[in-house]
């Protein structure tokens, strides 16, 4: 099964608004990233979060970390059009090299 | 620009055919990995090469093969694609000091027929 679980899974806001969504999992985690991911395209690397911090700034991107409550959030300020986009948590593995994502939330930003 | 390239981006094809999609990064990354995306089921890790020759399973290996006969490419081979290989793939890479930190390529939607 899937670690690291987002919600909601689907959001939809006016341009302005901000918009916020979590991620949850279940390992202890060194660190933890979004993505975006536009309609069936690549993945874009937003920011990073390491388990000492607990929020992280960039740009319009506002992330949080409670290492306690194993979650994370995501908050999109002054939304876009342009943010329309799937987004996604994910954390690292060493073992393996592996990224393990989350199911993601779509968010829908109407002009 | 540094880039991670796959080709080809989209690809129809019939069950039992053989096929190679290429990854290419221009970062020397030492780290390179292969997800399939499958609606409902999230990004998963097929494969993985921490460095030329060195390769392993990720967590859905069945059915694709890799190589890493150079530090640049990495490509994924599926020698009887099935249906249920239909997905969208993305190629990633990452630097040996900052392995977690991982560059996607553009992806590549496979059809089997």
């Amino acid at each position: 099964s899937q670690q690291g679980e987002e919600d909601p899974q689907a959001l939809s806001i006016q341009e302005g608004e901000n918009a916020t969504m979590n991620c949850s999992y279940k390992t202890s985690i060194n660190n933890l990233q979004w993505y975006r991911q536009n309609s069936g395209r690549g993945l874009v690397h937003l920011i990073l979060i390491r388990s000492n911090e607990r929020e992280k700034h960039s740009g319009r991107l506002r992330v949080t970390l409670d290492t306690s409550k194993k979650s994370s959030s995501l908050l999109i300020t002054a939304s876009r059009a342009a943010d329309t986009a799937s987004y996604f948590c994910a954390h690292y593995k060493a073992a393996g090299n592996k990224l393990t994502f989350g199911g993601g939330t779509r968010v829908l930003v109407k002009p | 620009e540094a880039q991670v390239t796959q080709n080809p981006r989209y690809l129809i094809t019939v069950t039992g055919k053989k096929l190679t999609v290429t990854c290419s990064q221009n970062m020397n990354h030492e780290y390179m990995s292969w997800y399939r995306q499958d609606p409902g089921l999230g990004l998963r890790q097929i494969y993985y090469s921490m460095n030329v020759e060195v390769t392993d399973k990720g967590d859905v290996p069945e059915g694709y093969k890799v190589s890493r006969k150079e530090k640049r490419n990495f490509p994924l081979i599926l020698e009887s694609p099935s249906p249920n290989q239909t997905s969208l793939y993305f190629c990633a890479s990452s630097p040996r000091d900052r392995r977690d930190e991982q560059f996607f390529g553009p992806g590549t939607r496979l059809t089997v027929l």
